[in-house]
C-alpha cells in the first residue's frame, strides 16, 4: 500500500514564528488532506488539496503531486496551533481509503 | 449544529464484554467510515460504507461488525472485547466515496475505549 511520511516528527516554536511541515507519499494520489488534532483529540480538517495551493488565514498548503509531496505552512503561530498535524492520502486505486502519516507534533510556547 | 456525532465519548469496560459505539452524520453524505487511533496516535481505517453498502474492510477481526440502519448512521459493534482494543475510535463521513475517494472527510469527536 501507499506509504506516507511526515517531517519533522516534533516541532517546538515560540509564538509568532513560522513553520513548514512536510508530507511525502510513495504513489500517485487523488486525495490529500491535512488535519489538525487538537489537545482534546478532535480531528479538524484543514485542507483538501490533492494538487495546487490553498490558503486559509495563517495557514496555507501546497501539493506537488508529480513530485509526491505536500507542504503545510503555518505563519505567525499561536498557542492554539499546538497539537498534532496529520497528512492523509487516498491513492488512485482504492475508493475512499485514506492512509494517514504518523503526524507532526507541534508545541507553540509563549 | 454537530456534523458528525458519536456516542459515548468515553467507554470503560471489562475484557470479554460486548459494546457498541454509535455514529450519526447530518451532512447528507453518502459514505461513512470508522477509523482506529492507537496509543501512538497512529490512525488507520477500519471500515467504509457507501449508502448502506459495505465497501472497505481493512482486515479487522470479525469481532468488529459495523451496522448501517440508514445512510446517516454507522454503528460499530465489538464482541468479546480484548485489551488490545483499547484505543480512540473515530467515525467520519464524506459526500461520495466511490470515485476514488475524491472528497473531504469530516470526523466525529472520537470515542475513547478502555478495556480493563
Amino acid at each position: 500500500g501507499i506509504q506516507v511520511e511526515q517531517s519533522p516528527p516534533d516541532l517546538i516554536l515560540q509564538e509568532g514564528a513560522n513553520s513548514t511541515l512536510r508530507c511525502n507519499f510513495s504513489d500517485s494520489v487523488n486525495n490529500l488532506q491535512w488535519f489538525h488534532q487538537n489537545p482534546w483529540g478532535q480531528l479538524i480538517n484543514l485542507f483538501y488539496i490533492p494538487s495546487g495551493t490553498k490558503q486559509n488565514g495563517r495557514l496555507s498548503a501546497t501539493t506537488v503531486a508529480t513530485e509526491r509531496y505536500s507542504l503545510l505552512y503555518i505563519s505567525s503561530s499561536q498557542t492554539t496551533d499546538s497539537g498534532v498535524y496529520f497528512c492523509a492520502v487516498g491513492d488512485t486505486g482504492t475508493a475512499s481509503k485514506l492512509t494517514f502519516g504518523t503526524g507532526t507534533r507541534l508545541q507553540v510556547t509563549l | 449544529d454537530t456534523a458528525v456525532s458519536q456516542t459515548p465519548k468515553y467507554l470503560v469496560t471489562q475484557m470479554g464484554n460486548d459494546k457498541s459505539i454509535k455514529c450519526e452524520q447530518n451532512l447528507g453524505h453518502d459514505t461513512m467510515y470508522w477509523y482506529k487511533q492507537d496509543s501512538k496516535k497512529f490512525l488507520k481505517i477500519m471500515f467504509s460504507y457507501n449508502n448502506k453498502e459495505f465497501i472497505i474492510n481493512e482486515t479487522v477481526p470479525n469481532r468488529f461488525s459495523p451496522k448501517s440502519p440508514d445512510k446517516a448512521h454507522l454503528n460499530l459493534h465489538i464482541n468479546s472485547l480484548e485489551l488490545g482494543d483499547s484505543a480512540v475510535y473515530f467515525c467520519a463521513s464524506s459526500q461520495g466515496g466511490l470515485a476514488g475517494g475524491q472528497e473531504t472527510q469530516y470526523f466525529g469527536p472520537g470515542t475513547r475505549l478502555l478495556v480493563l
